[in-house]
């Protein structure tokens, strides 16, 4: 069965970067592109980027282009996500989710990592 | 940027009766819209894809319909498990993708 598990919570200070990861399992992974997710208490769910699994190509929200990097690394069947320059609105529940095969809408998701931001 | 908007925010229903709900796009989407349940502190589920397409193992009781800029997804009666978060999706335009903010059915 497809499994995604995230990496644990975090605190970080401001001005500070994370770095999340995604360990997929029971399905290839470079046949599928996994997308980050963030959503801040209470907020909507907020879409950061995407990475395709086969060619390691990448697109970024342009709300966190230069702050965010994705990578993956196939022999691992993981993927990471890095968030620098941390504010306390960065402070949310970070998701990799997988893509439904190139439908761009999300079909497996991890379990969530807490990323707080704080003095 | 595709600006999504769900209505009502909160919907009361009683067990066994229908929920329907809506989903806004500033821009048509042809089909390109999926919805997702969320229930609290669990990641979200995907429900439906190409606006009427059910997910795998996602029940009969769930439908989606419409196409361009409006489209509603109806549960047709409500189970206890049903009660939670439901977000809709637009990936007809991105980056970025965009969700609604999500209408939260509670029980009546």
């Amino acid at each position: 069965q497809v499994q995604l598990v995230q990496s644990g919570a975090e605190v970080k200070k401001p001005g500070a970067s994370v770095k999340v990861s995604c360990q997929a399992s029971g399905y290839t992974f470079s046949r599928y592109s996994m997308h980050w997710v963030r959503q801040a208490p209470g907020q909507r769910l907020e879409w950061m980027g995407w990475i395709n699994g086969g060619n390691g190509n990448t697109k970024y929200s342009q709300k966190f282009q230069g702050r965010v990097t994705i990578t993956r690394d196939t022999s691992a069947s993981t993927a990471y996500m890095e968030l620098s320059s941390l504010t306390s609105e960065d402070t949310a529940v970070y998701y990799c989710a997988r893509d439904l095969g190139q439908r761009f809408s999300f079909d497996y998701w991890g379990q969530g990592t807490l990323v707080t931001v704080s003095s | 940027e595709i600006v999504m908007t769900q209505s009502p925010a909160t919907l009361s229903v009683s067990p066994g009766e229908r929920a329907t709900l809506s989903c806004r796009a500033s821009q048509g989407l042809s089909s390109n819209l999926a919805w997702y349940q969320q229930k609290p502190g669990q990641a979200p589920r995907l429900l439906i894809y190409g606006a009427s397409t059910r997910a795998t193992g996602i029940p009969a009781r769930f439908s989606g319909s419409g196409s361009g800029t409006e489209f509603t997804l109806t549960i047709s009666s409500l189970q206890s498990e049903d009660f939670a978060v439901y977000y809709c999706q637009q990936y007809n335009n991105w980056p970025p993708l965009t969700f609604g903010g999500g209408t939260k059915v509670e029980i009546k």
